[in-house]
């Protein structure tokens, strides 16, 4: 079936610099993907969303970039922070009937180096 | 503000034996609610969904089954646990845009 899968599953960075963690979907009918941040222990947390109309959106120290052509998504976080160390996950929402279930990527464990 | 709880937080149950995992939502009405599981080191699977009371849709065949006795209360089940039951379930909630916004979650162990 369809599904979301992450480029690398582990990403290593100094704190203060940018850090950019990367998903490939494959299931084009998608038009709605969320990025959640998850800590040890905790439940998943929303950080960013962007719907299949946009190339781009931006929070706080968040961007999620969106490329429909080649199905790729990448969350950036710049000067990333020790608080930052977490998994990282993309999921997608199929749209229509699909009662916003939501299909999650892997995940990649960032972690921020002091 | 709208908040989800589940408990109890972490469980220890020896095989064979029932469970019974309560979600509640607050501060919404007639949300989607849903039942994740999640292996250790891995991504969510979805278990279960629910659009309203009385309502479950099952995503994948297994040991466990979910209620929806009440609009803002989600309750997984198992008559009989098995060792593959271990795991975090977690309980998440959509009211109106697409973004599901989980609970804390539940660990499981299964002994």
């Amino acid at each position: 079936g369809e599904s979301v899968g992450l480029h690398l599953p582990t990403l290593s960075v100094q704190e203060g610099d940018n850090s950019i963690i990367n998903c490939a979907y494959s299931n084009s009918a998608s038009d709605y993907f969320i990025w959640y941040k998850q800590e040890s222990g905790k439940g998943p947390q929303f950080i960013i969303d962007i719907r299949s109309n946009m190339d781009k959106r931006q929070g706080q120290r968040v961007t999620v970039l969106l490329n429909k052509t080649v199905k790729h998504l990448s969350l950036q976080i710049a000067a990333t922070q020790p608080g930052d160390s977490a998994v990282y996950f993309c999921a997608e929402n199929a749209g229509g009937t699909s009662y916003g279930k939501l299909t999650f990527g892997q995940g990649t464990i960032l972690t921020v180096h002091p | 503000s709208q908040t989800i709880h589940q408990w109890p937080a972490t469980l220890v149950q020896p095989v064979g034996s029932p469970l019974s995992l309560e979600c509640t939502v607050e501060g919404t009405s007639n949300p989607n609610l849903y039942w994740y599981r999640q292996a250790a080191g891995r991504g969510l699977q979805l278990l279960f969904y629910s659009v309203g009371i009385g309502q479950i849709s099952s995503e994948v065949p297994q040991n466990l089954s979910a209620s929806r006795p009440q609009d803002r209360q989600f309750i997984l089940s198992s008559k009989k646990l098995l060792l593959s039951d271990s795991g975090f379930y977690l309980c998440a909630w959509i009211l109106q845009k697409e973004t599901q916004y989980f609970g804390p979650g539940t660990r499981l162990l299964v002994l």
